[in-house]
């Protein structure tokens, strides 16, 4: 069974950095794309980025000039960091595995989120 | 960026009827090599992540009740309950994988009437 879990401060300071990491555990990281996804309270949901095993990244223009991503294959672990927040960047963050086929990307394995609050 | 709209925002339903919600993408998501549209359908009830139901606009995921499915093509989706139970409340969101940046519905509200 595939699983994910986030983990990271949840609380963060303005004009600092929110770091997350996402440990995966019964899948391997070959052949997927692996995902941030963020929800504000009672909103809808934003897709972040993404990051291939080989580090090759896609991110979302509206953050692009603040997120990076990584992956630690050796310890099962892909992160986000996303610099210089401000409050609307409060929101629960989701990992998540994107699986390919027929040419696209979805999808189908979800963290249970982690609330991240940027407060000072 | 393909935005996503969904009708209604809120949907109450009496527990076995049908409730049916209503997505709309701002450009096509239809693969025309594959005939495929790239949508998904996810559930998500409070305080859980969401769960991916329905892939291709239609194709429901394994494990997935059969009272739930999904149709359309192109521009315009649809989900459908057919007969709604009270495990169903929660808010369902419709997602578009045809061009990244993935972009998803701002969700639909079903609850029990």
């Amino acid at each position: 069974q595939v699983q994910l879990q986030e983990s990271g401060p949840g609380l963060v300071k303005p004009s600092e950095t929110l770091s997350l990491s996402c440990t995966v555990a019964g899948a391997s990281f070959s052949a997927y794309y692996w995902s941030w996804i963020r929800q504000p309270a009672g909103k809808g949901l934003e897709w972040i980025g993404r990051i291939y095993i080989s580090g090759s990244t896609d991110y979302n223009p509206s953050l692009k000039s603040r997120v990076t991503m990584s992956v630690d294959t050796s310890k099962n672990q892909f992160s986000l960091k996303l610099k210089s927040v401000t409050a609307a960047d409060t929101a629960v963050y989701y990992c998540a595995r994107e699986k390919g086929a027929f040419g696209g990307w979805y999808h189908d394995y979800w963290g249970q989120g982690r609330l991240v609050t940027v407060s000072s | 960026d393909i935005v996503m709209t969904q009708s209604p925002d809120f949907l109450s339903v009496s527990l076995g009827e049908r409730a049916t919600i209503n997505c709309k993408s701002s450009q096509s998501v239809l693969y025309s090599s594959n005939n495929k549209s790239y949508v998904s359908w996810y559930q998500q009830k409070a305080g859980q992540p969401p769960k991916l139901l329905i892939n291709w606009a239609s194709s429901r995921e394994s494990g997935v009740p059969d009272r739930f499915s999904g149709s359309g093509s192109g521009t315009d989706f649809t989900l459908t309950i057919t007969s709604l139970q009270t495990a169903d409340v929660a808010v369902y969101s419709c997602q578009q994988f045809y061009r990244t940046p993935f972009t998803f519905g701002p969700g639909t509200t079903v609850d029990i009437k």
